[in-house]
């Protein structure tokens, strides 16, 4: 069984700035994924990054990285230089590897860029 | 990239139609397919996983007479809703997943949706 679980439902931040959502997440399997997607308002599911649990290395992507500690079961994403395009719904999602891929995504966290 | 599509993007229809919803990959073969579904104002929940060849598996509650899904070819899947209701009105998504391997990674592509109101 997986569950992801989002605390924040909504969050803000100032353009320019840097915000960080949480995400906390339980799951039965040794081998799985996390990930963030994000959800615009034209509701295309867009991957913004992932990360593999076997790596202790936190996944980075240009403005987007993550603080992965999996004792705690917590992997929260961390947008820097926050721009206009970046307001979405921001989802986070467990998923066990191989056969046993599946994706739970959290309840989501919507995000709002002030100019 | 990966190109998932869903068709019709959006469809309207009276109580008690079906309507059937259409999901193809378009560069390449998915053996596996997820149909999720969406609220407003809420989260994807898996409704159920979609093999080529072989039936599909349904999420707990989701009812497989209602909700039925074909995955006839490596690049479509289809989600009939049968007799369709007003509280059938949602957001579906379907979505291709890529197992990996050989320098491949896993991922799984999403298709941009399909908006049922049912009347």
């Amino acid at each position: 069984a997986q569950t992801v679980t989002q605390s924040q439902p909504e969050m803000s931040v100032q353009e320019a700035e840097t915000v960080t959502l949480s995400c906390t997440y339980d799951t039965s399997e040794s081998d799985y994924y996390l990930f963030w997607y994000k959800q615009p308002p034209s509701r295309q599911m867009i991957l913004v990054i992932r990360q593999e649990a076997y790596k202790q290395q936190n996944a980075t992507e240009n403005r987007f990285s993550v603080n992965f500690q999996k004792a705690a079961k917590s992997f929260s994403l961390k947008i820097s230089d926050s721009q206009l395009g970046d307001a979405a719904m921001y989802f986070c999602a467990v998923s066990g590897g191989g056969s046993n891929y599946k994706l739970t995504f959290g309840k989501g966290t919507l995000l709002t860029v002030n100019p | 990239g990966a190109v998932v599509s869903q068709h019709p993007s959006w469809v309207i229809c009276k109580s008690g139609t079906s309507v059937k919803i259409e999901c193809r990959s378009l560069d390449f073969q998915a053996t596996t397919m997820f149909w999720y579904r969406q609220f407003p104002k809420q989260s994807l929940m898996l409704m159920a996983t979609s093999n080529e060849g072989s039936k599909a598996t349904y999420e707990q509650g989701v009812e497989k007479d209602k909700f039925l899904i074909n995955h006839a070819s490596l690049t479509l899947s289809t989600l009939t809703v049968t007799s369709a209701h007003p509280e059938d009105s949602s957001f579906y998504i379907c979505s291709a997943w890529i197992a990996g391997g050989l320098g491949l990674r896993m991922m799984e592509y999403f298709g941009p949706g399909t908006r049922l109101t049912v009347l």
